[in-house]
């Protein structure tokens, strides 16, 4: 079975200052993964995704990942956050067809 | 641009309502999913259809039906809507074609309903 930890719920930081969300995932198979965006009252938007290759994955709005396969881990990164990075954000693994997501990180950013 | 749409950003029905959650994806993808979001519990899938006609259970179907009579369209139904079904409600379609879009979810805005 295959599952997904986002050990943080919120993230406050400080405007300019970098930031990391950690994400854990478990599978006995290959997986694709995931970092999802999700602003108030939206749906979810993709940041970045991993499927093979390089083990750094670079994403749309300044993010980035690395995919460690030793440690299980897939942690989102920025190196300088603004006010627009609010929002929460989601891992998630995939299989075939289906999809597991973790239950969220909200990142707080503040002036 | 990929587009999901869903038919309401916002729902009140009354409990034992019977509910059209309607969905539709412009870009021919085979696969189609229906999640409910709750504060804390991130995403749970309730179904998802991988053909036409053709549906899966997800984690939690209890109480939901669906319905895919075209590619393009994904429909949710709540045959008694209740209380507990109170929430937010989001679809998604992918592809299964290889390249860049091999496995990525794209999803709609999101259909906000409330029973009450």
């Amino acid at each position: 079975a295959q599952s997904v930890t986002q050990l943080d719920s919120q993230v406050p930081v400080f405007e300019e200052a970098p930031v990391e969300l950690r994400c854990n995932y478990s599978s006995s198979v290959s997986v694709y993964l995931f970092w999802y965006v999700q602003y108030p009252n939206q749906g979810l938007q993709l940041l970045l995704k991993y499927l093979s290759g390089s083990t750094l994955v670079k994403g749309i709005n300044g993010f980035e990942a690395e995919f460690n396969k030793s440690q299980t881990s897939f942690h989102l990164r920025k190196p300088s956050v603004h006010i627009s990075d609010t929002a929460e954000y989601f891992c998630a693994v995939s299989g075939t067809y289906k999809y597991i997501f973790g239950t969220g990180t909200r990142l707080k950013v503040l002036a | 641009d990929v587009k999901v749409t869903q038919s309401s950003r916002y729902l009140v029905k009354r409990t034992g309502e019977k509910v059209f959650l309607e969905c539709v994806q412009d870009m021919d993808h085979e696969n189609m999913f229906w999640y409910r979001q709750d504060p804390g519990l991130g995403l749970r899938l309730i179904y998802f259809s991988y053909d036409v006609k053709m549906k899966e259970k997800g984690d939690i179907p209890e109480g939901y039906s669906v319905s895919r009579e075209k590619k393009e369209r994904f429909s949710l139904i709540l045959e008694s809507a209740s209380t507990n079904q109170t929430s937010m409600y989001l679809c998604a379609s992918s592809s299964l074609t290889a390249g860049e879009l091999s496995y990525e979810q794209y999803f709609g805005p999101g259909t906000r309903l409330t029973v009450t």
